[in-house]
């Protein structure tokens, strides 16, 4: 594919609902990341992935988020009943390796009402 | 923990114009450092990176371990480098950049 890419691009849901965000990375990348993107509030870690190792899981701000990585490619992020401080742009991206260059995909905005 | 500060969050200039967005760390170790920028309706990507020592669309970045700054600059602002600018530390042997909370720049004509 052309680079990583994030579907839906936005998705509104309702507070307590659940939502699941994906994530295809570039082919071949073994590194996987999942930003949040916040206004004001720059871009906060929350979860990666390197090839078939544990997940690196610090970043994840309650028990409410969750993340998969099936067949070490693609990713699902997982929010369950759903707050309205969850609204942010959910942010994805792939790197080859883990030391070399990430690219970021388009991004999932999700609101929250 | 590692931290990134960009004091400003935003930043605007006339065309022609030097520019510096400031990017200051702290970190107990030597880091990796990065600047990324955002151009409106694009995704986030890589500008440059200090180990790399190079310069990207007219833009340089040095590393100063003293101060702990990487501050981006460019001498002439052009309108297209509108954007948001965001510095990242990489720990050494870590692979999870921080980010800063970002600069919009905003060159005017």
């Amino acid at each position: 594919g052309a680079g990583v890419s994030q579907s839906p691009s936005n998705k509104v849901t309702e507070k307590g609902k659940d939502v699941e965000l994906r994530c295809d990375p570039i082919s071949g990348h073994t590194a996987l990341y999942w930003y949040r993107q916040s206004l004001g509030q720059g871009l906060e870690f929350l979860i990666y992935f390197q090839g078939n190792s544990a997940p690196d899981k610090s970043g994840l701000p309650s028990d409410r988020f969750s993340a998969e990585r099936t067949g070490g490619s693609v990713s699902t992020l997982t929010i369950q009943r759903t707050q309205q401080e969850d609204s942010a742009v959910y942010l994805c991206a792939s790197s080859l390796t883990r030391d070399s260059e990430a690219f970021f995909g388009q991004g999932t905005r999700l609101t929250v009402v | 923990a590692q931290r990134v500060t960009q004091p400003e969050k935003l930043l605007s200039v006339f065309k022609g114009a030097p520019v510096e967005l400031k990017c200051n760390y702290s970190y107990s170790g030597s880091p990796e450092l990065f600047w990324y920028v955002q151009y409106s309706r694009q995704r986030l990507q890589l500008l440059l990176r200090h180990i790399s020592r190079e310069s990207i669309k007219g833009f340089t970045a040095d590393l100063n371990k003293g101060e702990t700054s990487f501050h981006l600059k460019k001498p002439f602002a052009q309108e297209e480098d509108s954007a948001m600018y965001y510095c990242a530390l990489r720990p050494r042997g870590s692979y999870i950049p921080t980010f800063g909370r970002g600069t919009s720049l905003i060159v005017h004509p």
